[in-house]
Protein backbone atom coordinates (compact mmCIF):
# COMPACT_ATOMS: atom_id res chain seq x y z
CA UNK A 1 0.00 0.00 0.00
CA UNK A 2 0.87 3.26 -0.56
CA UNK A 3 2.73 4.98 2.00
CA UNK A 4 3.86 8.51 2.56
CA UNK A 5 6.55 9.49 5.68
CA UNK A 6 7.24 12.22 6.40
CA UNK A 7 9.84 13.76 9.35
CA UNK A 8 12.37 16.56 10.36
CA UNK A 9 9.63 18.70 11.99
CA UNK A 10 10.44 20.45 15.28
CA UNK A 11 10.43 23.84 16.48
CA UNK A 12 12.80 26.83 15.11
CA UNK A 13 13.42 29.74 15.54
CA UNK A 14 12.68 32.72 13.13
CA UNK A 15 15.36 33.41 10.58
CA UNK A 16 16.57 29.58 10.55
CA UNK A 17 16.08 26.99 8.26
CA UNK A 18 15.20 23.46 8.52
CA UNK A 19 14.52 20.81 5.91
CA UNK A 20 11.61 18.27 5.77
CA UNK A 21 11.96 14.71 4.36
CA UNK A 22 9.35 13.03 3.25
CA UNK A 23 9.85 8.48 2.18
CA UNK A 24 7.60 7.12 -0.30
CA UNK A 25 6.78 3.44 -0.41
CA UNK A 26 4.31 1.27 -1.62
CA UNK A 27 4.13 2.30 -5.44
CA UNK A 28 6.27 3.54 -8.71
CA UNK A 29 7.85 6.95 -6.75
CA UNK A 30 9.73 7.97 -9.98
CA UNK A 31 6.06 7.77 -12.44
CA UNK A 32 4.87 10.63 -9.95
CA UNK A 33 4.53 14.33 -8.93
CA UNK A 34 4.38 15.16 -5.32
CA UNK A 35 3.30 17.83 -3.70
CA UNK A 36 4.08 19.84 -0.48
CA UNK A 37 1.06 21.05 1.72
CA UNK A 38 0.71 22.39 4.82
CA UNK A 39 -1.94 23.22 7.82
CA UNK A 40 -1.70 25.93 10.53
CA UNK A 41 -3.04 25.24 13.74
CA UNK A 42 -7.01 25.30 13.54
CA UNK A 43 -7.00 26.51 9.70
CA UNK A 44 -6.94 25.26 6.27
CA UNK A 45 -4.94 23.57 3.69
CA UNK A 46 -2.42 25.98 1.82
CA UNK A 47 -0.97 24.04 -0.91
CA UNK A 48 3.29 24.85 -1.03
CA UNK A 49 5.18 23.07 -3.92
CA UNK A 50 5.23 20.88 -6.47
CA UNK A 51 7.77 19.04 -7.97
CA UNK A 52 7.25 16.92 -11.64
CA UNK A 53 7.80 13.23 -11.68
CA UNK A 54 11.84 13.38 -12.83
CA UNK A 55 12.55 16.60 -10.86
CA UNK A 56 12.69 19.45 -14.04
CA UNK A 57 9.73 21.44 -13.26
CA UNK A 58 8.79 22.85 -10.05
CA UNK A 59 6.31 25.34 -8.84
CA UNK A 60 6.02 27.47 -5.11
CA UNK A 61 2.95 29.20 -3.66
CA UNK A 62 3.76 33.31 -3.58
CA UNK A 63 4.13 32.98 0.44
CA UNK A 64 7.39 30.95 0.50
CA UNK A 65 8.90 31.54 -3.10
CA UNK A 66 12.27 32.43 -3.09
CA UNK A 67 12.65 30.99 0.77
CA UNK A 68 11.44 27.53 0.67
CA UNK A 69 12.91 24.69 -2.18
CA UNK A 70 11.50 21.63 -2.84
CA UNK A 71 13.54 18.46 -4.73
CA UNK A 72 13.78 14.74 -4.93
CA UNK A 73 15.83 11.69 -4.97
CA UNK A 74 13.79 8.74 -7.11
CA UNK A 75 17.04 6.53 -6.43
CA UNK A 76 15.88 6.76 -2.65
CA UNK A 77 12.28 7.45 -2.88
CA UNK A 78 11.94 10.90 -1.03
CA UNK A 79 11.32 14.50 -1.53
CA UNK A 80 12.56 16.96 0.04
CA UNK A 81 11.10 20.55 1.66
CA UNK A 82 14.08 23.08 2.24
CA UNK A 83 12.33 25.89 3.92
CA UNK A 84 15.13 28.44 4.93
CA UNK A 85 14.42 32.37 6.55
CA UNK A 86 11.51 30.72 8.38
CA UNK A 87 8.51 33.10 9.69
CA UNK A 88 6.02 32.63 12.38
CA UNK A 89 3.38 32.58 9.71
CA UNK A 90 4.93 29.49 8.63
CA UNK A 91 4.11 27.49 11.74
CA UNK A 92 2.05 24.46 10.32
CA UNK A 93 1.22 20.64 9.86
CA UNK A 94 3.87 19.95 6.46
CA UNK A 95 1.89 17.00 4.49
CA UNK A 96 3.74 15.27 1.57
CA UNK A 97 1.35 14.03 -0.83
CA UNK A 98 1.28 12.45 -4.13
CA UNK A 99 -0.08 13.72 -7.59
CA UNK A 100 -2.86 12.02 -9.09
CA UNK A 101 -1.92 13.96 -12.25
CA UNK A 102 -3.54 17.39 -12.85
CA UNK A 103 -2.59 18.87 -10.02
CA UNK A 104 -5.30 16.40 -8.10
CA UNK A 105 -3.57 15.11 -4.60
CA UNK A 106 -4.53 11.75 -4.15
CA UNK A 107 -2.55 10.30 -1.36
CA UNK A 108 -1.24 12.19 2.00
CA UNK A 109 1.51 11.39 4.46
CA UNK A 110 0.29 12.37 8.25
CA UNK A 111 2.01 15.39 8.69
CA UNK A 112 4.99 16.76 10.88
CA UNK A 113 4.52 19.91 12.67
CA UNK A 114 6.71 22.72 12.31
CA UNK A 115 6.90 25.57 14.86
CA UNK A 116 8.69 29.07 14.13
CA UNK A 117 9.27 30.67 17.90
CA UNK A 118 11.68 32.37 19.24
CA UNK B 1 -5.08 33.44 -7.79
CA UNK B 2 -8.30 31.83 -8.14
CA UNK B 3 -9.99 31.93 -4.95
CA UNK B 4 -12.61 29.48 -3.44
CA UNK B 5 -15.47 30.28 -1.60
CA UNK B 6 -17.11 27.39 0.44
CA UNK B 7 -20.04 27.56 2.27
CA UNK B 8 -21.78 27.34 4.49
CA UNK B 9 -18.60 27.40 7.05
CA UNK B 10 -20.50 25.16 9.35
CA UNK B 11 -23.73 23.12 8.79
CA UNK B 12 -25.44 21.30 11.15
CA UNK B 13 -27.06 18.14 10.44
CA UNK B 14 -28.10 14.42 11.84
CA UNK B 15 -27.47 11.42 10.70
CA UNK B 16 -29.67 10.01 7.68
CA UNK B 17 -30.03 13.33 6.42
CA UNK B 18 -28.86 15.04 2.78
CA UNK B 19 -26.29 17.35 3.36
CA UNK B 20 -24.89 19.78 0.11
CA UNK B 21 -22.47 22.18 0.02
CA UNK B 22 -21.03 24.58 -1.49
CA UNK B 23 -18.04 25.96 -3.49
CA UNK B 24 -18.06 29.52 -5.77
CA UNK B 25 -14.66 29.79 -8.02
CA UNK B 26 -13.81 33.63 -8.32
CA UNK B 27 -13.38 32.73 -12.45
CA UNK B 28 -14.34 29.98 -14.66
CA UNK B 29 -12.11 26.54 -13.79
CA UNK B 30 -14.45 24.46 -16.30
CA UNK B 31 -14.45 21.25 -14.33
CA UNK B 32 -11.56 21.40 -12.50
CA UNK B 33 -12.40 21.03 -9.06
CA UNK B 34 -11.52 18.09 -6.72
CA UNK B 35 -13.22 17.73 -2.97
CA UNK B 36 -11.21 16.18 0.10
CA UNK B 37 -12.57 14.94 3.21
CA UNK B 38 -10.85 15.76 6.81
CA UNK B 39 -11.11 14.08 10.09
CA UNK B 40 -9.65 15.71 13.08
CA UNK B 41 -5.61 14.92 13.79
CA UNK B 42 -5.70 13.19 10.04
CA UNK B 43 -4.32 13.63 6.65
CA UNK B 44 -7.32 14.94 3.76
CA UNK B 45 -8.94 12.28 1.92
CA UNK B 46 -9.79 12.69 -1.47
CA UNK B 47 -13.22 12.14 -2.51
CA UNK B 48 -14.63 13.73 -5.94
CA UNK B 49 -11.83 14.94 -8.75
CA UNK B 50 -13.22 16.47 -12.07
CA UNK B 51 -16.05 18.03 -10.33
CA UNK B 52 -17.86 14.80 -10.57
CA UNK B 53 -15.79 11.62 -10.80
CA UNK B 54 -15.64 9.58 -7.65
CA UNK B 55 -12.30 8.48 -6.31
CA UNK B 56 -11.51 4.92 -5.56
CA UNK B 57 -13.27 3.76 -3.04
CA UNK B 58 -15.31 6.41 -2.15
CA UNK B 59 -18.97 5.27 -1.42
CA UNK B 60 -21.78 6.20 -3.52
CA UNK B 61 -23.10 8.51 -1.37
CA UNK B 62 -21.22 11.31 -2.11
CA UNK B 63 -21.76 13.06 -5.74
CA UNK B 64 -20.28 16.14 -7.19
CA UNK B 65 -21.54 18.26 -9.80
CA UNK B 66 -21.74 21.56 -11.22
CA UNK B 67 -19.05 23.58 -13.99
CA UNK B 68 -17.55 27.33 -14.37
CA UNK B 69 -17.84 28.92 -11.34
CA UNK B 70 -20.23 27.01 -9.06
CA UNK B 71 -19.66 23.47 -7.50
CA UNK B 72 -21.66 21.25 -5.10
CA UNK B 73 -21.06 18.15 -2.98
CA UNK B 74 -24.00 16.04 -2.01
CA UNK B 75 -24.05 13.17 0.66
CA UNK B 76 -26.90 11.73 0.06
CA UNK B 77 -27.63 9.91 3.62
CA UNK B 78 -25.24 11.42 6.54
CA UNK B 79 -23.31 8.16 8.13
CA UNK B 80 -21.66 8.96 11.25
CA UNK B 81 -18.41 8.75 9.91
CA UNK B 82 -19.27 11.20 7.27
CA UNK B 83 -19.09 14.37 10.04
CA UNK B 84 -15.93 16.34 9.75
CA UNK B 85 -14.38 19.12 7.13
CA UNK B 86 -14.76 19.75 3.56
CA UNK B 87 -12.28 20.84 1.28
CA UNK B 88 -12.78 21.94 -2.15
CA UNK B 89 -9.41 22.32 -4.30
CA UNK B 90 -9.00 24.07 -7.75
CA UNK B 91 -6.16 22.46 -10.56
CA UNK B 92 -7.25 24.53 -13.47
CA UNK B 93 -4.33 27.20 -12.79
CA UNK B 94 -1.17 27.44 -11.06
CA UNK B 95 -0.87 27.82 -7.97
CA UNK B 96 -3.70 25.26 -6.73
CA UNK B 97 -5.85 26.64 -4.12
CA UNK B 98 -8.20 25.50 -1.66
CA UNK B 99 -11.36 26.93 -0.46
CA UNK B 100 -11.58 27.50 3.59
CA UNK B 101 -13.77 24.39 4.28
CA UNK B 102 -17.25 23.64 5.67
CA UNK B 103 -17.36 21.81 8.68
CA UNK B 104 -20.02 19.25 8.97
CA UNK B 105 -20.87 18.97 12.61
CA UNK B 106 -24.05 16.24 13.99
CA UNK B 107 -26.87 18.40 14.87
Amino acid sequence: QVQLVESGGGVVQPGRSLRLSCAASGFTFSSYGMHWVRQAPGKGLEWVAFISSDGSDKYYADSVKGRFTISRDNSKNMVYLQMNRLRGEDTAVYFCARDKGQRYIDQWGQGTLVTVSS
Amino acid sequence: EIVLTQSPATLSLSPGQRATLFCRASQSISTSLAWYQQKPGQAPRLLIYDASSRFTGIPARFSGSGSGTDFTLTISSLEPEDFAVYYCQQRDKWPPTFGQGTRLEIK
